[in-house]
């Protein structure tokens, strides 16, 4: 089954301890990318990436870091997570295109106390 | 910045009666789609229907419809004979050469039995 998967889909830390969100995708897709979603605010991109070791900035990647060394994966890391990043968070691909829609994984509810 | 507005935080329709949501986008691409995705309380980000800038045709997927305005920049979303499973959020998107996938901040649609 084609899918993205994100884990943990739930995580609870504390501020200043540095986590990873996991994300993969079978599809083979090129393109990667991670929004955080905020009430009010819509999905925000974060990072994304055009293939394997190409990322680049989204519109708030203050305190986040991505990479990309395997087509099929993209982590996020929070190196010193703080509470303004608590958040549900998505890891999306698809085929490189403005045609093409974007695979959602089913998010990752992050709470930083 | 580039963005997508969606005007209507929350709306409401009867059962099996007929509503839009309302999208405006602005961009200076010539080439670009748009796209409406739906997020039940699952969370899961589901599309539910896209529309290429270069075609005149409204696209249709089913009992889902969009009124394609270029010139206004206009992309409304149309539900015919609503059902529960419809209540959603509704997040209108746009995707282009030179940017990444920018959302709307969402409509909150309630359907009511």
């Amino acid at each position: 089954e084609a899918q993205v998967t994100q884990n943990p889909r739930y995580l609870i830390t504390v501020t200043g301890k540095k986590l990873t969100v996991t994300c993969s995708q079978n599809m083979n897709h090129e393109y990667m990318s991670w929004y955080r979603q905020d009430p009010g605010l819509g999905l925000r991109q974060i990072y994304y990436s055009m293939n394997v070791e190409v990322t680049d900035k989204g519109d708030v990647p203050e305190g986040y870091k991505v990479s990309r060394k395997e087509k099929r994966n993209f982590p996020l890391i929070l190196e010193s997570p703080s509470p303004n990043q608590t958040s549900l968070y998505f890891c999306a691909s698809s085929w490189t295109g403005v045609s093409y829609e974007q695979y959602f994984g089913p998010g990752t509810r992050l709470t930083v106390t | 910045a580039q963005t997508v507005t969606q005007s209507q935080p929350e709306m409401s329709v009867q059962e099996a009666e007929t509503v839009t949501l309302s999208c405006t986008y602005d961009t200076s691409e010539s080439d670009y789609y748009l796209f409406w995705y739906k997020q039940p309380p699952s969370r899961q980000m589901i599309l539910v229907i896209r529309q290429e800038a270069y075609k005149q045709q409204n696209a249709t997927e089913n009992r889902f419809s969009v009124n394609f305005q270029k010139a206004a920049k206009s992309f409304s979303l149309k539900i015919s004979d609503s059902q529960l499973g419809d209540a959603a959020m509704y997040f209108c998107a746009r995707n282009s050469g030179n940017t990444p996938l920018v959302f709307g901040k969402g409509t909150r649609l309630s359907v009511i039995a």
